[in-house]
């Protein structure tokens, strides 16, 4: 199993450019997330998404977007990118909701110029 | 404003001691409380959970929870090189599906 799966690593953008960063996970999970890390900011939740055909904002939704395809994918659309979401960003799953077990994946490094 | 605060460290320690690692947090209907491991350019890993108030042991890990005080911490026995990454402290209140991260204390282990 590839457990929590990202593409791409790293992208540069530049301002007002769209992109999708996209996430798969193949453990069977309802629950998917989609945070951001910023140094000397730590981790912070963007979207999550509950179970399939569910979505809700987290601390810092604004600027992105996001689609839970199906059950294994989700995905966070930058739709006109900034300066200041430079950041890595995680995906992350969860058996369910109530599971305090949140699987991580290796992240994407972006950069907007 | 829900706050989870560390310690930024650098947190050095030799090869074999005792690491102690806290965090307070400022929401009083906090939960459930987490320590993730992050090696340098790696994802979070969960290391320990704990729910209720008293010591937690797993191996080499001893989580610490006192509610009243909003306190949890980890320590680390025996630390290893293996150990030297960022540890992050993270709480969820009941009922919350979001978990807020403290911003993680860096700890390097000394050979």
């Amino acid at each position: 199993n590839a457990g929590v799966t990202q593409t791409p690593k790293f992208q540069v953008l530049k301002t007002g450019q769209s992109m999708t960063l996209q996430c798969a996970q193949d453990m069977n999970h309802n629950s998917m997330y989609w945070y951001r890390q910023d140094p000397g900011m730590g981790l912070r939740l963007i979207y999550y998404s509950a179970s399939e055909g569910t979505t809700d904002k987290g601390e810092v939704p604004n600027g992105y977007n996001v689609s839970r395809l199906n059950k294994r994918e989700f995905s966070l659309r930058l739709e006109s990118a900034a300066p200041s979401q430079t950041s890595v960003y995680f995906c992350a799953s969860s058996e369910d909701s109530s599971q305090e077990t949140q699987y991580f994946g290796p992240g994407t490094r972006l950069l907007v110029l | 404003q829900k706050e989870v605060e560390q310690n930024s460290g650098p947190l050095s320690v030799p090869e074999g001691a005792i690491a102690s690692l806290n965090c307070t947090y400022s929401d009083r209907g906090s939960q459930s409380f987490f320590w993730y491991r992050q090696y340098s350019g790696k994802s979070p890993e969960l290391i320990m959970s704990i729910y209720s108030n008293g010591d937690k042991e797993d191996g080499r890990f001893t989580a610490q929870l006192n509610k009243a005080s909003q306190y949890v911490s980890l320590l680390i026995r025996d630390s290893q090189p293996s150990d030297s990454a960022t540890y992050l402290c993270a709480v969820r209140r009941a009922g919350s599906y979001q978990l807020t991260f403290g911003k993680g204390t860096k700890l390097s282990v000394i050979p």
